[in-house]
Protein backbone atom coordinates (compact mmCIF):
# COMPACT_ATOMS: atom_id res chain seq x y z
CA UNK A 1 0.00 0.00 0.00
CA UNK A 2 1.10 3.59 -0.57
CA UNK A 3 2.33 5.35 2.42
CA UNK A 4 0.86 9.34 2.47
CA UNK A 5 2.17 12.56 4.56
CA UNK A 6 -0.15 15.32 4.33
CA UNK A 7 0.87 18.87 6.19
CA UNK A 8 0.05 20.30 8.40
CA UNK A 9 -1.97 17.23 10.43
CA UNK A 10 -4.09 20.49 12.40
CA UNK A 11 -4.36 23.88 12.54
CA UNK A 12 -6.28 26.69 13.61
CA UNK A 13 -6.77 29.73 11.21
CA UNK A 14 -8.21 33.13 11.09
CA UNK A 15 -11.43 33.69 9.16
CA UNK A 16 -10.43 35.32 5.44
CA UNK A 17 -7.11 33.35 5.51
CA UNK A 18 -5.89 30.91 3.09
CA UNK A 19 -4.24 27.43 3.91
CA UNK A 20 -2.50 25.10 1.29
CA UNK A 21 -2.57 21.05 3.18
CA UNK A 22 0.69 18.87 1.17
CA UNK A 23 -0.06 15.65 -0.15
CA UNK A 24 3.11 13.39 -0.47
CA UNK A 25 3.71 9.94 -1.27
CA UNK A 26 5.90 7.80 -1.30
CA UNK A 27 5.65 5.83 -4.64
CA UNK A 28 4.32 7.42 -7.98
CA UNK A 29 0.71 7.11 -8.63
CA UNK A 30 -1.93 7.87 -11.32
CA UNK A 31 -5.01 8.71 -9.52
CA UNK A 32 -4.86 11.36 -6.42
CA UNK A 33 -8.15 13.11 -5.04
CA UNK A 34 -9.18 15.46 -2.40
CA UNK A 35 -12.15 14.86 -0.07
CA UNK A 36 -13.75 17.17 2.69
CA UNK A 37 -15.05 15.15 6.05
CA UNK A 38 -17.12 17.63 8.22
CA UNK A 39 -17.38 17.18 11.74
CA UNK A 40 -19.54 14.31 12.59
CA UNK A 41 -20.07 13.69 8.78
CA UNK A 42 -19.03 10.98 6.01
CA UNK A 43 -16.56 12.23 3.53
CA UNK A 44 -17.06 14.14 -0.19
CA UNK A 45 -14.97 14.37 -2.84
CA UNK A 46 -14.02 17.65 -3.58
CA UNK A 47 -11.67 17.26 -6.50
CA UNK A 48 -9.26 14.84 -8.86
CA UNK A 49 -5.88 16.35 -8.77
CA UNK A 50 -4.29 16.32 -12.30
CA UNK A 51 -0.73 15.93 -13.21
CA UNK A 52 0.28 18.75 -15.58
CA UNK A 53 -3.78 20.12 -16.17
CA UNK A 54 -6.06 21.62 -13.65
CA UNK A 55 -8.53 19.78 -11.20
CA UNK A 56 -11.24 18.28 -11.90
CA UNK A 57 -13.84 19.38 -9.82
CA UNK A 58 -17.27 17.90 -8.64
CA UNK A 59 -20.38 19.66 -8.00
CA UNK A 60 -20.50 21.94 -5.46
CA UNK A 61 -16.97 22.71 -5.29
CA UNK A 62 -15.05 25.70 -7.37
CA UNK A 63 -11.26 25.89 -8.16
CA UNK A 64 -11.39 29.83 -6.77
CA UNK A 65 -12.16 28.11 -3.61
CA UNK A 66 -10.26 24.76 -3.15
CA UNK A 67 -7.37 25.63 -5.66
CA UNK A 68 -5.63 22.54 -6.49
CA UNK A 69 -2.29 21.95 -7.72
CA UNK A 70 0.03 18.11 -8.96
CA UNK A 71 3.30 19.33 -10.56
CA UNK A 72 4.58 15.54 -10.62
CA UNK A 73 3.11 11.71 -9.46
CA UNK A 74 3.71 11.92 -5.87
CA UNK A 75 2.72 15.62 -5.05
CA UNK A 76 -0.32 17.21 -4.99
CA UNK A 77 -1.22 20.54 -2.64
CA UNK A 78 -5.24 21.75 -1.90
CA UNK A 79 -5.29 25.29 -1.04
CA UNK A 80 -8.67 26.46 1.05
CA UNK A 81 -8.75 29.91 0.34
CA UNK A 82 -10.69 33.04 1.88
CA UNK A 83 -11.73 30.35 4.54
CA UNK A 84 -15.13 30.68 7.11
CA UNK A 85 -15.58 28.64 9.92
CA UNK A 86 -18.22 26.07 7.60
CA UNK A 87 -14.69 25.41 5.94
CA UNK A 88 -13.96 23.98 9.18
CA UNK A 89 -13.25 20.20 8.55
CA UNK A 90 -10.67 17.81 7.93
CA UNK A 91 -9.40 17.66 4.42
CA UNK A 92 -7.54 14.21 3.30
CA UNK A 93 -5.87 13.32 0.43
CA UNK A 94 -6.25 9.70 -1.80
CA UNK A 95 -4.58 7.81 -3.97
CA UNK A 96 -4.88 4.74 -6.57
CA UNK A 97 -3.35 1.30 -5.62
CA UNK A 98 -1.59 -0.34 -7.82
CA UNK A 99 -4.56 -2.53 -8.42
CA UNK A 100 -6.88 0.32 -9.81
CA UNK A 101 -9.56 -0.64 -7.62
CA UNK A 102 -7.84 0.13 -4.09
CA UNK A 103 -7.77 3.73 -2.67
CA UNK A 104 -6.11 4.65 -0.03
CA UNK A 105 -6.04 7.96 2.58
CA UNK A 106 -3.50 10.18 4.11
CA UNK A 107 -3.97 10.73 7.90
CA UNK A 108 -6.51 14.03 6.99
CA UNK A 109 -5.26 17.66 8.04
CA UNK A 110 -8.01 19.03 10.77
CA UNK A 111 -8.43 22.55 10.32
CA UNK A 112 -10.11 24.74 12.67
CA UNK A 113 -11.45 28.45 11.26
CA UNK A 114 -12.18 30.61 14.28
CA UNK B 1 -26.26 11.66 -8.18
CA UNK B 2 -25.18 7.85 -6.43
CA UNK B 3 -26.29 7.50 -3.26
CA UNK B 4 -25.12 4.55 -0.77
CA UNK B 5 -27.45 4.25 2.15
CA UNK B 6 -25.57 2.78 5.00
CA UNK B 7 -27.47 1.47 8.05
CA UNK B 8 -27.20 1.48 11.04
CA UNK B 9 -25.75 4.34 11.56
CA UNK B 10 -24.86 3.83 14.95
CA UNK B 11 -25.41 0.56 16.82
CA UNK B 12 -23.93 -0.13 20.59
CA UNK B 13 -23.40 -3.73 21.61
CA UNK B 14 -21.96 -5.88 24.00
CA UNK B 15 -18.60 -7.39 23.66
CA UNK B 16 -19.46 -10.79 22.15
CA UNK B 17 -22.31 -9.85 20.28
CA UNK B 18 -22.60 -10.71 16.39
CA UNK B 19 -23.33 -7.69 13.98
CA UNK B 20 -24.12 -6.81 10.57
CA UNK B 21 -23.82 -3.21 8.71
CA UNK B 22 -25.60 -2.79 5.52
CA UNK B 23 -24.62 -1.01 2.53
CA UNK B 24 -26.79 -0.58 -0.37
CA UNK B 25 -27.04 1.43 -3.38
CA UNK B 26 -29.85 1.34 -6.72
CA UNK B 27 -27.06 1.83 -8.85
CA UNK B 28 -24.16 -1.07 -9.70
CA UNK B 29 -20.34 -0.17 -8.01
CA UNK B 30 -17.87 -0.73 -10.15
CA UNK B 31 -15.80 -1.84 -6.94
CA UNK B 32 -16.80 -1.28 -3.11
CA UNK B 33 -14.07 -0.43 -0.23
CA UNK B 34 -15.00 -0.63 3.34
CA UNK B 35 -12.91 1.67 5.93
CA UNK B 36 -12.42 2.10 9.49
CA UNK B 37 -11.99 5.47 11.07
CA UNK B 38 -11.15 6.24 14.80
CA UNK B 39 -10.82 9.79 16.13
CA UNK B 40 -8.16 11.62 14.81
CA UNK B 41 -6.74 9.58 12.00
CA UNK B 42 -7.75 8.99 8.35
CA UNK B 43 -9.99 6.54 6.89
CA UNK B 44 -7.96 2.60 6.61
CA UNK B 45 -8.87 0.18 4.29
CA UNK B 46 -10.24 -2.70 5.33
CA UNK B 47 -11.32 -4.48 2.16
CA UNK B 48 -11.97 -3.69 -1.74
CA UNK B 49 -14.35 -6.00 -2.93
CA UNK B 50 -14.67 -6.15 -6.86
CA UNK B 51 -16.87 -9.45 -8.16
CA UNK B 52 -20.79 -10.05 -7.69
CA UNK B 53 -20.95 -12.60 -5.18
CA UNK B 54 -17.53 -11.84 -3.67
CA UNK B 55 -17.01 -12.81 -0.10
CA UNK B 56 -13.71 -11.56 1.74
CA UNK B 57 -12.83 -12.70 5.28
CA UNK B 58 -10.48 -10.52 7.60
CA UNK B 59 -10.23 -12.63 11.00
CA UNK B 60 -13.85 -11.83 12.46
CA UNK B 61 -15.05 -9.63 9.91
CA UNK B 62 -16.61 -11.54 6.67
CA UNK B 63 -17.45 -8.78 3.84
CA UNK B 64 -19.75 -9.91 0.69
CA UNK B 65 -20.35 -8.13 -2.13
CA UNK B 66 -23.91 -8.89 -3.32
CA UNK B 67 -24.54 -10.73 -7.09
CA UNK B 68 -25.70 -7.53 -8.73
CA UNK B 69 -22.68 -5.56 -7.28
CA UNK B 70 -25.30 -2.83 -5.77
CA UNK B 71 -25.01 -3.87 -2.03
CA UNK B 72 -22.79 -5.74 0.34
CA UNK B 73 -22.50 -6.20 3.96
CA UNK B 74 -19.99 -6.32 6.98
CA UNK B 75 -20.48 -8.89 9.19
CA UNK B 76 -18.45 -9.24 12.67
CA UNK B 77 -18.23 -11.87 14.67
CA UNK B 78 -17.45 -11.74 18.83
CA UNK B 79 -17.40 -8.15 18.79
CA UNK B 80 -14.67 -6.83 21.35
CA UNK B 81 -13.82 -3.26 22.10
CA UNK B 82 -10.90 -2.90 19.82
CA UNK B 83 -13.45 -2.64 16.83
CA UNK B 84 -14.80 0.25 18.08
CA UNK B 85 -14.91 3.22 15.13
CA UNK B 86 -16.53 4.41 12.36
CA UNK B 87 -16.98 2.20 9.53
CA UNK B 88 -17.35 3.41 6.07
CA UNK B 89 -18.57 2.13 2.76
CA UNK B 90 -17.58 3.72 -0.51
CA UNK B 91 -18.47 3.02 -3.77
CA UNK B 92 -16.86 3.57 -7.03
CA UNK B 93 -19.65 3.72 -10.34
CA UNK B 94 -18.07 4.38 -12.95
CA UNK B 95 -14.90 2.85 -12.67
CA UNK B 96 -12.88 6.03 -12.36
CA UNK B 97 -11.81 5.70 -8.69
CA UNK B 98 -13.88 8.44 -7.09
CA UNK B 99 -15.84 7.38 -4.29
CA UNK B 100 -18.98 8.00 -3.31
CA UNK B 101 -19.50 7.52 0.75
CA UNK B 102 -21.63 6.24 2.88
CA UNK B 103 -23.15 8.09 5.80
CA UNK B 104 -21.02 5.49 7.98
CA UNK B 105 -21.92 3.40 10.94
CA UNK B 106 -20.65 4.74 14.36
CA UNK B 107 -19.93 1.40 16.73
CA UNK B 108 -19.53 1.22 20.16
CA UNK B 109 -18.96 -2.16 21.78
CA UNK B 110 -19.25 -2.29 25.40
CA UNK B 111 -16.93 -4.25 27.56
Amino acid sequence: SAVISQKPSRDICQRGTSLTIQCQVDSQVTMMFWYRQQPGQSLTLIATANQGSEATYESGFVIDKFPISRPNLTFSTLTVSNMSPEDSSIYLCSVTGESGNTIYFGEGSWLTVV
Amino acid sequence: TQLLEQSPQFLSIQEGENLTVYCNSSSVFSSLQWYRQEPGEGPVLLVTVVTGGEVKKLKRLTFQFGDARKDSSLHITAAQPGDTGLYLCAGDFGGAQKLVFGQGTRLTINP
